[in-house]
This record gives structure tokens, sequence and C-alpha cells, in this order.
């Protein structure tokens, strides 16, 4: 079976750009999250979505948003693009609803997108 | 929001030694996994363990969830065993320690 897969692998965009990154989770998983890995540094919660709605989001600026359609895929989009957002960007699909009490779920990632913003 | 500690932050080891890396918490979770980052960026899972102990192969792991700490083993090293050692607790959402970079020379 394939694994999360996301694309593109590499982008380079220039400040105050715009710029979508997509992911596809593992088959049958209905929850994706999304993260940012600044060099030298643990990823960081960005969004997860699960059956289509948010069900929680970090402590991120409204330029970052995201949705997840019916396919359980989901894109990530970021605006106005700025240095401090060039990153290492994951995807991580699991099968189950982390917010749900007791709900246990094992999280596999993606390979990323790696953002250069100049 | 939960703290995540790990520990050492770097490790150089020979090949064949053993290691044994320390992820420490501040609060109960639901869930807790170790992941190893390869070079290329890509997080490998290791473990799903919010208790109990856990092998595979070389790698082992144990997590003590009522005193808010789990640990990694590493016996015999390899080379290929080096990068970066993740581990992430979720309450509500999912937090990463800063993570263990080792390095296993030849």
């Amino acid at each position: 079976d394939a694994g999360v897969t996301q694309s593109p692998t590499h982008l380079i965009k220039t400040r105050g750009q715009q710029v979508t990154l997509r992911c596809s989770p593992i088959s049958g998983h209905k929850s994706v999250s999304w993260y940012q890995q600044v060099l030298g540094q643990g990823p960081q919660f960005i969004f997860q979505y699960y059956e289509k709605e948010e069900r929680g989001r970090g402590n991120f600026p409204d330029r970052f948003s995201a949705r997840q359609f019916p396919n359980y895929s989901s894109e990530l989009n970021v605006n106005a693009l700025l240095l401090g957002d060039s990153a290492l960007y994951l995807c991580a699909s699991s099968s189950k609803n982390r917010k749900l009490a007791g709900a246990k779920d094992e999280q596999f990632f993606g390979p990323g997108t790696r953002l250069t913003v100049l | 929001g939960i703290q995540v500690e790990q520990s050492p932050p770097d490790l150089i080891l020979q090949e064949g030694a053993n290691s044994t890396l320390r992820c420490n918490f501040s609060d109960s979770v639901n869930n807790l996994q170790w992941f190893h980052q390869n070079p290329w960026g890509q997080l490998i899972n290791l473990f799903y363990i919010p208790s109990g102990t856990k092998q595979n192969g070389r790698l082992s792991a144990t997590t003590v969830a009522t005193e808010r700490y789990s640990l990694l083993y590493i016996s015999s090293s390899q080379t290929t065993d080096s990068g970066v050692y993740f581990c992430a607790v979720v309450r509500g959402d999912m937090r990463f320690g800063a993570g263990t970079r080792l390095t296993v020379k030849p």
C-alpha cells in the first residue's frame, strides 16, 4: 500500500506570494494533520482535519489555511509568504479523530515539501 | 500547553555501542510515538507506545505514563542509525520534542 504522499517535493517562492501544498493520506485514513518544521527544531502542529472538518489548529497566523476534500486528501495554503515561512512542511494521516476521548491512533508522515521563501 | 523535553540533545557513538534516549513530558498524554528522521527529512515510525514496553529488533522502548517519561534503547548501533530521533506526545494535538541527534561512527 502507498504511504502518505505530498507534492511538490520542493518549492521556491518570493516574499508576498501564495503557495498551496498537497497531501494524500494512506488509503482508509480519514484524518490529516499538517506540521511545520524549521531547521534544527521539531515539527510544530498547524492543523488537523477529520472527515473534512477542522478539528484542531495550532498557533499559526490566519495566513495559514487548509481544507480536506471528500476523498480525504488535503491542501495547505499559505498567503503573503514571509522569509520565516521557509521550512519543511509535513503531512500526517491517521485513521482516528484525536479529539475523541480515548481515541488511539498512530500518525504516519509523508516525505514533506521543502519550501524556500526568498 | 504540554512540554516535551528530550535528552541528550546530541549523542556520538562508536558502531556497536548501546544508547538510551529519554523523553520527559509535563502532563498526562493519550498517545506517544518515537520517530527517526532520516537525512532527507522523512519521519519513520519506530514505536507507538503510550505505555508499557515494546521491542523491534535492536530497538526497544518503554513508557512509564504515571511518571511522564519514555525511553528509547538502541543496542549494537550501526551507522545507519544516525539521524535525529523525535519523541511526540498527543494531548489533543501532537507535540514534538526538540529531538536527539545521533551520530554513529564506523
